[in-house]
């Protein structure tokens, strides 16, 4: 079945320091990859999402890659600051006329000052 | 520019009851999914509708049922709750008539069933 694997379920890194979050999905049909951050006690915010059609995009400080041969994309984020510590979700999405998400399990990211 | 809204924000209900979750998207949007995320879960897809009627429907019991009202507003309800639906209950809402299928979530409202 559709299935979207995620990891680390934890990364804790150093102010500055650049963050990687792995995914990894089932369905071959996927084409729609977001990226989603949740606070504590809100809902998630798209931060940065890929088709694919495109091997990588770029925005500031975030950065997605794809790469649909090993159906794995991730999520890069340069020059952490305290403010990025969240759960960050990844979800891969088959837009066929039913764009339902599936969701991968969570990263918590923790910025260390 | 209102993003989408949900109410109530919090609710506690006992086993057994049944529970109505309304949610508003967000300005110009014409669809609406339903997610439910357990503690410590990424969310998982109960429905969506679309044109007031249910476009799609994840591995969630009959018992999860939804509506769209002509202003693309949505409900939830869940009858005969269990302990197991104690969770936060997320709306997302996206403009599938223009071809935009970027998901926009709602704050949640989290469902408390004792």
């Amino acid at each position: 079945g559709e299935n979207v694997e995620q990891h680390p379920s934890t990364l804790s890194v150093q102010e500055g320091d650049s963050a990687v979050i792995k995914c990894t999905y089932s369905d071959s049909a996927s084409n729609y990859f977001p990226w989603y951050k949740q606070e504590l006690g809100k809902g998630p915010q798209l931060i940065i999402d890929i088709r694919s059609n495109v091997g990588e995009k770029k925005d500031q400080r975030i950065a997605v890659t794809l790469n649909k041969t090993a159906k794995h994309f991730s999520l890069h984020i340069t020059e952490t600051q305290p403010e990025d510590s969240a759960v960050y979700f990844c979800a891969a999405s088959t837009q066929t006329g039913t764009y339902k998400y599936i969701f991968g399990t969570g990263t918590r990211l923790k910025v260390l000052a | 520019d209102a993003g989408v809204t949900q109410s109530p924000t919090h609710l506690i209900k006992t086993r057994g009851q049944q529970v109505t979750l309304r949610c508003s998207p967000k300005s110009g949007h014409d669809t609406v999914s339903w997610y439910q995320q357990a503690l410590g879960q990424g969310p998982q897809f109960i429905f969506q509708y679309y044109e007031e009627e249910e476009r799609q429907r994840g591995n969630f019991p009959d018992r999860f049922s939804g509506h769209q009202f002509p202003n693309y507003s949505s409900e939830l309800n869940v009858n005969a709750l269990l302990l197991g639906d104690s969770a936060l209950y997320l709306c997302a809402s996206s403009l599938a008539s223009r071809g935009r299928y970027e998901q926009f979530f709602g704050p949640g409202t989290r469902l408390t069933v004792l």
